[in-house]
């Protein structure tokens, strides 16, 4: 089972609010992405990190924010959350070095809804 | 051997013709999911399959779960499809495993 961690599970906020997901993993994995899934549908990579102080966008059309100030842990922010946020958040991490040709585990979920 | 293999590893083509890209994987697994990166970084998800085909405009994919592969099509190729498309297989909740990705670039 992989030690990967996301909190909280499930949230429901108003439009405007600031939220912030939190994902930690105690495997020691340098590599950490971000997820977002509706049921059914695509998985769509909105941030990846390679490392410490290393942020990458993946789908360059995510208005979400992260960071990457230790190793363990990789947070997800939105400034002001709309309806259209609502889905499920997921985040992964895995060990590999190289892009692809790679293995990624996944964190729980955070279902977000937006009112 | 890694659990998903993709064929080929990279592809070399003429604008117009018609692209398959191929993803061979060993597990069990409970969806397979098509990715495309743009040179600059930008990943967008393609599809997402468990079972026959989906369509998005000039782009097809299939599975068949018997035969554990899967196929991206693009039919009318342009350059604007040059990328790396990457298949990725979903094994339970929390695994998803990529293939190397495949390069490809359609010449004008």
């Amino acid at each position: 089972e992989a030690d990967i961690y996301q909190t909280p599970r499930y949230l429901v906020i108003g439009t405007g609010k600031k939220i912030t997901l939190e994902c930690s993993q105690t495997m020691g994995h340098d590599k950490m992405y971000w997820y977002q899934q509706d049921p059914g549908m695509e998985l769509h990579l909105i941030h990846y990190s390679y490392g410490v102080n290393s942020t990458e966008k993946g789908d360059l059309s995510s208005e979400s924010t992260v960071s990457r100030i230790r190793t363990e842990h990789f947070p997800l922010t939105l400034e002001s959350a709309r309806p259209s946020h609502t889905s499920q958040y997921l985040c992964a991490s895995s060990d590999k070095a190289t892009d692809w040709a790679d293995t990624q585990y996944f964190g729980p979920g955070t279902r977000l809804t937006v009112l | 051997k890694n659990e998903v293999e993709q064929s080929p590893q990279n592809l070399t083509a003429q604008e117009g013709e018609f692209i398959t890209i191929n993803c061979s994987y060993s597990v069990g697994i409970s969806a397979l999911h098509w990715l495309q990166q743009h040179p600059g970084g930008g990943i967008v998800s393609l599809f997402m399959l468990s079972s026959g085909k989906k369509k998005h405009g000039r782009l097809i994919a299939t599975i068949n779960i018997q035969e554990k592969h899967s196929s991206l099509h693009i039919t009318a190729s342009h350059p604007r499809d040059s990328a790396v498309y990457i298949c990725a297989v979903r094994e339970g909740a929390q695994k998803l495993v990529f293939g190397q990705g495949t390069r490809l670039t359609i010449n004008p």
